[in-house]
């Protein structure tokens, strides 16, 4: 499986800034995804963050809030936008390597707005 | 009504019990399935792929059942460390379309 470095790992940040968040993987992939896990849920899907061009958005999910950039095969930023206290959340980085189906998640960034 | 729904649980079971896992999917067009793990404050691990013709990997053994739209995961001789959240995951063909279940929560006891 690839390895996926994502961080800041967890931040604490003031209501109506923004935070950036990477991902970084060691070995090219196909697709790299952005998904949100709010406390006591399970996964939702951002974004689909593509190569070179505009990410493709969930319902509910718009670029102005979550703008995203893959400049290349192997690293995806997701900047959480004007932030509330409701984008308290993880969020979470997944790949899918070449050649294969199943996706493999970064460690998170456990994100507390304030 | 969900994409992927599942019995959240939470299950208790102790040590040496064996356990299985229910979850159904609604997209007919779903092409791969899969079980991930998921422990308290990290992140998502792919425990196994699920295949039509079953898949055993140790104490872990998937099903699909396409026409039911059902999918199972058995766990025998519970460990302790089995202690966890367990997802059921729906993929359309260009794997875009993954979709989480709600996830059972699972603690074994001594």
């Amino acid at each position: 499986s690839a390895v996926i470095s994502q961080k800041p790992s967890r931040d604490i940040c003031q209501r109506g800034t923004s935070l950036t968040i990477q991902c970084q993987v060691d070995s090219q992939v196909t697709m790299m995804f952005w998904y949100r896990q709010q406390p006591g849920q399970s996964l939702t899907l951002i974004a689909t963050a593509n190569q070179g061009s505009e990410a493709t958005y969930e319902s509910g999910f718009v670029i102005d809030k979550f703008p995203i950039s893959r400049p290349n095969l192997t690293f995806s930023t997701l900047t959480v936008s004007n932030m509330s206290p409701e984008d308290s959340s993880i969020y979470l980085c997944s790949v899918v390597a070449v050649g294969n189906t199943e996706a493999f998640f970064g460690q998170g960034t456990r994100l507390t707005v304030v | 009504r969900k994409e992927v729904e599942q019995d959240p649980g939470p299950f208790n079971v102790p040590e040496g019990a064996t356990v299985a896992f229910n979850c159904t999917y609604s997209n007919s067009a779903s092409q791969s399935f899969f079980w991930y793990r998921q422990d308290c404050r990290k992140e998502p691990k792919l425990l196994m792929s699920v295949y039509s013709s079953g898949n055993e990997d140790g104490r872990f053994t998937a099903q699909l059942n396409r026409a039911s739209q059902y999918i199972s995961l058995l766990i025998r001789d519970s460990k302790l460390s089995d202690s966890a959240t367990y997802l059921c995951v729906a993929a359309g063909g260009s794997a875009r379309q993954l979709t989480f279940g709600s996830g059972t929560q699972l603690t074994v006891l001594p």
